[in-house]
């Protein structure tokens, strides 16, 4: 198994919060995305990182906020959280060798709710 | 604005039989297209991918096909077998841009013993 690990795995804090979920990996993989899972919309992609302090949006970005300081740790960041983003949230890794793609490995999860 | 469709959200299979799952994308950019398995309270892993250069992958009990035409990709099991019974979710990203994988809502298979 990838070493992908999140933290904290369970939160649930109150609206208007700020929250911050962190992922970190050991495989050293230049790609990293943090996506949310929800009944009838699957795994959407919320940003994604293509190496440290490369981030860009993904498809469901707003009140949300990334950064990448190191290669090991991708943080996602709810300023202000809010009861739609009660969720379950997915860190994900991949590497690209030569240009190729690869596939994605995923983290256990983090169960997020607000209240 | 979905780009990847999975329009069954469940489908139950007789253990032995074949499981087919069903995937449609809108985006012709998509040219990486990829199965994933999740079961409950874990994250989703990796089955099989297919490049669009390709109309075939196989892999063990697992076949995926791609139709690039009609823009649709299937996965197919079998025999099937209770272990398989999970949410399946296909997944699509276009080598010529970032390296972004865009997700269908999920398939859950039961596989009745």
């Amino acid at each position: 198994d990838a070493g992908i690990t999140q933290s904290p795995r369970h939160k649930v804090t109150e609206t208007g919060t700020p929250v911050t979920l962190r992922c970190h990996q050991t495989e050293n993989h230049r790609y990293m995305y943090w996506y949310r899972q929800d009944p009838g919309h699957g795994l959407r992609l919320i940003h994604y990182s293509y190496g440290v302090k490369d981030t860009d949006k993904g498809e469901v970005s707003d009140g949300y906020s990334v950064s990448r300081s190191k290669t090991e740790d991708f943080l996602l960041t709810l300023e202000s959280a809010t009861s739609s983003q009660t969720s379950v949230y997915f860190c994900a890794i991949s590497e690209s060798l030569g240009g190729t793609y690869n596939e994605q490995f995923f983290g256990p999860g983090t169960r997020l709710t607000v209240l | 604005d979905q780009q990847v469709k999975q329009n069954s959200p469940s489908l139950s299979v007789q253990e032995g039989r074949i499981s087919i799952l069903n995937c449609d994308y809108t985006n012709s950019m998509f040219d990486y297209f990829l199965w994933y398995k999740k079961y409950p309270a874990e994250g989703p892993t990796f089955l099989i991918s297919i490049s669009s250069i390709k109309d075939k992958n196989e892999d063990g009990r697992f076949t995926v096909f791609l139709n690039k035409s009609a823009k649709h990709l299937s996965l197919h099991i079998v025999p099937s077998q209770p272990g398989d019974s999970a949410v399946y979710f296909c997944a699509a990203a276009s080598t010529s841009g970032t390296y972004k994988y865009i997700f269908g809502t999920g398939t859950r298979l039961k596989v009745l013993a």
